[in-house]
């Protein structure tokens, strides 16, 4: 059974542009989770799904990141613009709402803006 | 800031020796886990301890909470090069498991 798979592992984008993560959860799991990562600030929640609807759009990301969830199978965040200040890993993670016991993460996605 | 400790603290230790890394939390928690997360890598759950549980124990892991004094704690037994990586504990948020709040995290180096 796969784990929770991101793509792409990295991406480099120059300030200003538009850029689209992508996460594919454990199947079958309907609670999905965006965090992004850096040594300054550690690990943040984004956006929370829960079978496909959005819970939580985290305060502080709203205006320039976007986080959809168009089938339960596939999410997306799209950060438009870039800045630099958005250098970070971004992390999937997926859960079983009626299995309370373990939360999955992705491998992440390394992003660079220039 | 749900945390008592923010800084990224550093270990180093020999392989076969003991070692206890702890966390402290500001406010009320009904589950504390604990993950480990290696180089390139995204966090993986090792423990996951409840309010109601004091300790928790997974092969050489043993997790401790201690609701009181609003703390936890992780030991590993007998150490291995392979355990070293961040180690963090993360407290929920409510709603769900994956709703939370991460430490700082603790560096863990085991010397071969």
């Amino acid at each position: 059974d796969a784990g929770v798979t991101q793509t792409p592992r990295h991406e480099v984008a120059e300030k200003g542009q538009t850029i689209i993560l992508k996460c594919e959860p454990v199947s079958g799991h309907n609670d999905l989770f965006w965090y992004r990562q850096t040594k300054i600030q550690g690990l943040e929640l984004l956006s929370y799904f829960r079978s496909k609807s959005l819970m939580e759009d985290g305060g502080a990301f709203k205006d320039r990141f976007k986080a959809e969830m168009l089938n339960s199978s596939f999410s997306t965040l799209k950060i438009q613009p870039t800045e630099p200040k958005d250098s970070a890993v971004y992390l999937c993670a997926s859960s079983l709402e009626t299995k309370n016991t373990e939360v999955f993460f992705g491998k992440g996605t390394r992003l660079t803006v220039v | 800031s749900q945390w008592g400790e923010e800084n990224l603290q550093a270990l180093s230790i020999q392989e076969g020796e003991d070692v206890t890394m702890n966390c402290s939390y500001k406010t009320y928690t009904t589950v504390v886990q604990w993950y480990r997360q290696k180089s390139g890598k995204g966090p993986a759950q090792l423990i996951l301890i409840r309010s109601n549980e004091r300790e928790k124990r997974s092969g050489r892991l043993r997790a401790t909470l201690d609701t009181s004094s609003q703390s936890s704690s992780l030991s590993i037994t007998g150490t291995l090069a392979t355990d070293t990586a961040v180690y963090f504990c993360a407290t929920d948020r409510g709603s769900a498991l994956g709703r939370l709040h991460f430490g700082a995290g603790t560096q863990l180096i085991v010397i071969p």
